[in-house]
Parts: structure tokens; sequence; C-alpha cells
């Protein structure tokens, strides 16, 4: 596609459900990120991904927190049992490849409200 | 691991006036220095970006400066307009890793 496409765009959804974001990077582009940003703050890195690996996942802030990608392309990020905490926004960007000097385009994110 | 600080926080100015927005980061090793825009209910976007082999980069209205042996970089717009209000994120890659960014600067521009 033409940029990076995420679904949903807002989800509302009770403490202690799970939740799944969908991301589509850009046709082509071999690195994927995942940031969560809180309102008023700033983007907090969660997980990357070159190809299908992620070699990175210091960021994800527990385990009811996980992410995948396969076929290079599709990523979902799972969110378990959420609190109240999780609200934010999730945003997916992607890169030709991983590396200095390339440029990370993101999508419009994912609003999460937990109630 | 990096540690990028981004100042101000907020900044209001005047229509015509300029801004100027500027972060320091302490990792030696990053070359490369992004600037994004985020527009209200938007994703980030890219604006500008320089790499350390120079230290000034021209856009129109929109100009990046890079002092290597300070370790910062700054965000200069001039002739503001009311749609340059945003969020500004600078942002600086550690050796060998990912993108960390400031914590943005809320700029407003008045009528």
């Amino acid at each position: 596609g033409a940029g990076v496409s995420q679904s949903p765009s807002n989800k509302v959804t009770e403490k202690g459900k799970d939740v799944e974001l969908r991301c589509d990077p850009i046709s082509g582009h071999t690195a994927l990120y995942w940031y969560r940003q809180r309102l008023g703050q700033g983007l907090e890195f969660l997980i990357y991904f070159q190809g299908n690996s992620a070699p990175d996942k210091s960021g994800l802030p527990s385990d009811r927190f996980s992410a995948e990608r396969t076929g290079e392309s599709v990523s979902t990020l799972t969110i378990q049992r959420t609190q109240q905490e999780d609200s934010a926004v999730y945003l997916c960007a992607s890169s030709l490849t991983w590396g200095f000097g390339n440029t990370i385009y993101f999508g419009e994110g994912s609003w999460l409200t937990v109630v | 691991g990096e540690n990028v600080e981004q100042h101000p926080s907020t900044l209001s100015v005047q229509e015509g006036d300029s801004a100027v927005i500027k972060c320091t980061y302490s990792d030696s090793a990053s070359n490369y220095f992004p600037w994004y825009k985020q527009e209200l209910g938007k994703g980030p976007q890219l604006i500008i970006d320089i790499r350390s082999n120079v230290g000034e980069k021209k856009d129109q209205r929109i100009a990046v400066t890079l002092n290597k042996t300070a370790k910062h970089f700054s965000l200069h717009i001039t002739e503001t307009q009311p749609e340059d209000s945003a969020v500004y994120f600078c942002a600086a890659p550690p050796s060998g890793s990912r993108l960390t960014f400031g914590e943005g600067t809320q700029l407003t521009v008045n009528p």
C-alpha cells in the first residue's frame, strides 16, 4: 500500500479482555516497529522486527504484551488481560531496512481505551 | 543506551516569528538525526533529517543544524504559520539500535 496501515483505528475494551492490533507496513519494507504513546507523552519503543524476527523485545512492558510478524509483512501486537494503564495510542512504523539513516514511516495509530 | 533530551516542551510564537527546538544526545556514534511532526490525532511524519557529514540542511522554511562536538541538533522554522502548530519530535539512533525519540515539543503558532 501507499503507507503504513493500522487497524482498528479506535478500540474500546473492557479491563481484562484481550486485544489484537494489526499493522500492514509499506510494501517491501523489511523493518517494522511498534511504539506506544500515552496521551500527551512521547514515543515509547516496544519492539521491532527485521523480517519475521524480533531481535529487540526489550521495550515490551510486561509478559501480557506480545507481537508477531508473518511473511515479512503484517504484524500483530497482542495485549492480554488489558489494564487501564494500557490505554494509549499504539503506533506502527516501517522502514526499508533496519539500521542507520533509514527513514521510518509511521501509521496513524490504533487508539486503545481500556474501561 | 541513547538518551535524547528535547527543549522546550512547549513553545508559543506569533505568526511570522521563528521557532527553534533543540535536542541533545549522548551517544557520539549517532550519525542520523530526523525530526518528526505530529498533528493532533495523526501519526508522526518525517519533515527533515540530517546526517553527521553535514552541519546544516534546509528545506524551504525548515532547517536543521547539527553540532557533533557539542552533541546537539536543532530544528529552525522561519515565518511560522498556524498550520505549523503541532508536536515536534527529534530522534537519534544509538549505535546498533533503533531510534530513540525526544519527549516532544508542543508548538503553538498564534495568528
